[in-house]
């Protein structure tokens, strides 16, 4: 089934520590997203990248970073986990940055940092 | 700055009619978006409105009106497994989605 494959499912994380939240899309979409989502908040763009090769800082871009090496995968790192961070994480692709028809997300990651 | 208005949560009967509202603050407009959430799941698209007026789709319609700044999504013939989250999101200018807080949406028998 043609989607977004993101992982892990979910994660306790240490504070301090690094981890790469990893998304992998196979419908050769050009613009791709990683979004935060917190309880009574709505979704939040972490970072973004409209094509292989460049990406871009969303609302909320500080503690992570992102590339873009090929049109497939898009892997969010967090550098050093504050609790802060503790969100579901759901990355995002669509066709162009017109979204027409919408986004497609992922089924997310639940981190938890202690 | 820019703001994406919904309710926190509504209540409705299973067979009803339901209206969910949305109103924006945005700089600049490239179309508005409607979403179902479920529980623990992501996020699915429902419906897109650019132009003024209803867009029926099923049992679902969404509007939009662009000079008030206002949005609704219309459910009709309720059932249980409704019951989800309704995100409303607008692109602006940048062609980025600003998002609600998304609507919860309880369906009892």
């Amino acid at each position: 089934t043609a989607g977004i494959t993101q992982a892990p499912t979910s994660q306790i994380l240490a504070a301090g520590r690094s981890m790469t939240l990893r998304c992998t899309q196979d419908m050769r979409h050009n613009a791709m997203y990683w979004y935060r989502q917190d309880l009574g908040l709505g979704l939040r763009l972490i970072h973004y990248s409209n094509t292989a090769g460049t990406t871009g800082k969303g609302e909320v871009p500080d503690g992570y970073s992102v590339s873009r090496a090929n049109t497939d995968d898009f892997p969010l790192t967090l550098a050093s986990a504050v609790p802060s961070q503790t969100s579901v994480y759901f990355c995002a692709s669509s066709d162009s940055i017109v979204p027409n028809y919408g986004y497609t997300f992922g089924s997310g990651t639940r981190l938890t940092v202690v | 700055g820019q703001s994406i208005d919904q309710p926190t949560e509504m209540t409705a009967t299973e067979g009803a009619i339901v209206q969910i509202n949305c109103t924006y603050q945005t700089s600049g407009f490239n179309g508005l978006f409607w979403y179902q959430q479920h529980a623990g799941e992501a996020p699915t698209f429902l419906s897109y409105n650019v132009l003024d007026g209803l867009e029926e789709k099923g049992r679902f319609s969404s509007f939009l009106s662009r000079s008030k700044g206002y949005s609704y999504l219309l459910l009709k013939e309720l059932q249980m497994k409704d019951s989800a989250s309704y995100l409303c999101a607008v692109t602006d200018s940048n062609y980025q989605l600003i998002w609600g807080a998304g609507t919860k949406l309880i369906i009892k028998p």
